[in-house]
């Protein structure tokens, strides 16, 4: 079974709107952290947010927020006032268990975000 | 921003050789990782270290290997390319900030076998 999953392969969106890229993810562990990355044409990794199992409130970065709903196991990203440079594969990805190593981290297939001027 | 390096940035080779992507780190990261990434698919880690003379395999079966001799560099190796080692592959280092592992990529290398 998929760990997280990505439902929108790719979405256009109007510059100056705001944009949510859908995760979910399934994982007994009750330990977990959640991450965002962005890939733009240049091929790199870019982390964005992170959410733990734990914390209390979304994690928020600048213009990113991270819509945390844990009972339905949902990370969804939220861009606000997006802009053209926003344009790029979005990546949601997870880590189970409470220990400090990042080798169990597992990515979704990614989102392929188009912003329009 | 990150400084972790991978070269070559794009190579293209024929069936059979050995080849070597470079990755370099001057962060002074004690864990990194290889990722292979295929064409709008996710990243599978088919390497990780976690220090000098560390080396473990990924999830993803690979026939590459690895080396880490020293903590800066965590070059990876083919020892006979195949049109299936056609892939993207993404080098990473990490470290905890604030007790969350943050991971920092490098641009990647596109490796072709014809």
């Amino acid at each position: 079974a998929q760990k997280i999953t990505q439902t929108q392969p790719g979405m256009f969106v109007q510059e100056k709107e705001a944009v949510t890229l859908d995760c979910t993810y399934d994982t007994s562990d009750p330990s977990y952290g959640l991450f965002w990355y962005k890939q733009p044409s240049s091929g790199e990794m870019i982390f964005l947010i992170y959410q733990g199992s734990y914390d209390q409130q979304n994690a928020t970065e600048g213009r990113y927020s991270l819509n945390f709903q844990k009972a339905r196991k949902s990370a969804n990203l939220v861009i606000s006032a997006s802009q053209l440079g926003d344009s790029a594969m979005y990546f949601c990805a997870m880590r189970e268990g409470s220990g400090g190593g990042a080798d169990g981290l597992t990515f979704g297939k990614g989102t392929h975000l188009i912003i329009q001027p | 921003e990150a400084d972790i390096y991978q070269t070559p940035r794009y190579l293209v080779i024929g069936t059979g050789k050995k080849i070597t992507l470079e990755c370099s780190q001057t962060m002074g990261h004690d864990k990194m990782y290889w990722y292979q990434q295929d064409p709008g698919m996710e990243l599978h880690l088919i390497h990780y270290s976690y220090g000098v003379n560390s080396t473990e395999k990924g999830d993803l079966s690979s026939e590459s290997t690895v080396s880490r001799i020293r903590t800066e560099h965590f070059p990876l190796t083919l020892e006979s390319a195949r049109p299936s080692h056609t892939s993207q592959y993404l080098c990473a280092s990490s470290e905890s900030i604030g007790g969350v592992e943050k991971l920092f990529f490098g641009s990647g290398t596109q490796l072709s076998v014809l």
